[in-house]
């Protein structure tokens, strides 16, 4: 069946170091969206995106989907302490499914 | 301008007990979606209901568990005699178009299910 992996499980950087998570697909999707947790918090829509190669921002983040819609890419520039939570991508194969996210933690 | 309302927001059961889980989708919303996450781990997905119909219950074990979206009222996920591998936060979430639609799903604060 369909599976959607990210990497890397969890990341620990220093506030104001860079974060990328990347999101694979075992099967092309159509659209490919994002979302974030805060700790104790419930998911919280960030961004869709349909087009093969479509590049995405939001302030210091920037979304890409793969040339192959078989990818995708969360990178924040400049983390801050309000960036911490859990990041998941969600694509539409033949079924709607959410990554495993991954944990990202921000040291002051 | 309410989002997806769920209640009870923490729910505690002894083994054998039935939980009953709430939710009312966004006004508008017709789609409402139940997943299951434990602590520390992702979103797994349980069923898929549009009104008064379940569209997709792929996720769902076929025993002790079901769900409804009646015309009137919220969404309700059903647990039959929970057992401790039952405790997990329960979140629910809608969209105005379907699953196909690309429309984003806007997810309830969770009920957090304890079982005893």
């Amino acid at each position: 069946g369909q599976q959607v992996m990210q990497i890397p499980q969890y990341q620990h950087v220093q506030e104001g170091e860079d974060f990328t998570t990347y999101c694979n697909s075992s099967t092309t999707l159509s659209n490919i969206q994002w979302y974030k947790q805060r700790p104790g918090g419930h998911p919280v829509f960030l961004i869709q995106l349909v087009k093969s190669g479509e590049v995405k921002k939001q302030k210091r983040l920037t979304f890409q989907f793969g040339e192959a819609k078989k990818n995708s890419s969360l990178h924040i520039t400049a983390t801050q302490t309000t960036d911490v939570g859990t990041y998941f991508c969600a694509g539409r194969g033949q079924n709607f499914v959410f990554g495993p996210g991954t944990r990202l933690s921000v040291l002051p | 301008n309410a989002g997806v309302m769920q209640n009870p927001r923490h729910l505690v059961r002894r083994r054998g007990q039935e939980a009953r889980l709430r939710c009312s989708p966004m006004k508008g919303h017709s789609h409402v979606y139940w997943y299951r996450q434990l602590p520390e781990e992702g979103l797994k997905f349980m069923v898929y209901l549009q009104k008064e119909n379940i569209i997709d219950e792929s996720g769902m074990p076929k025993e002790r568990f079901s769900a409804e979206f009646p015309k009137e009222g919220p969404s309700i996920l059903r647990i039959q005699q929970v057992v401790r591998g039952d405790s997990a936060a329960y979140f629910c979430a809608s969209s105005a178009g379907n699953s196909l639609s690309n429309q984003p799903q806007h997810f309830g604060d969770g009920t957090r299910l304890s079982i005893l």
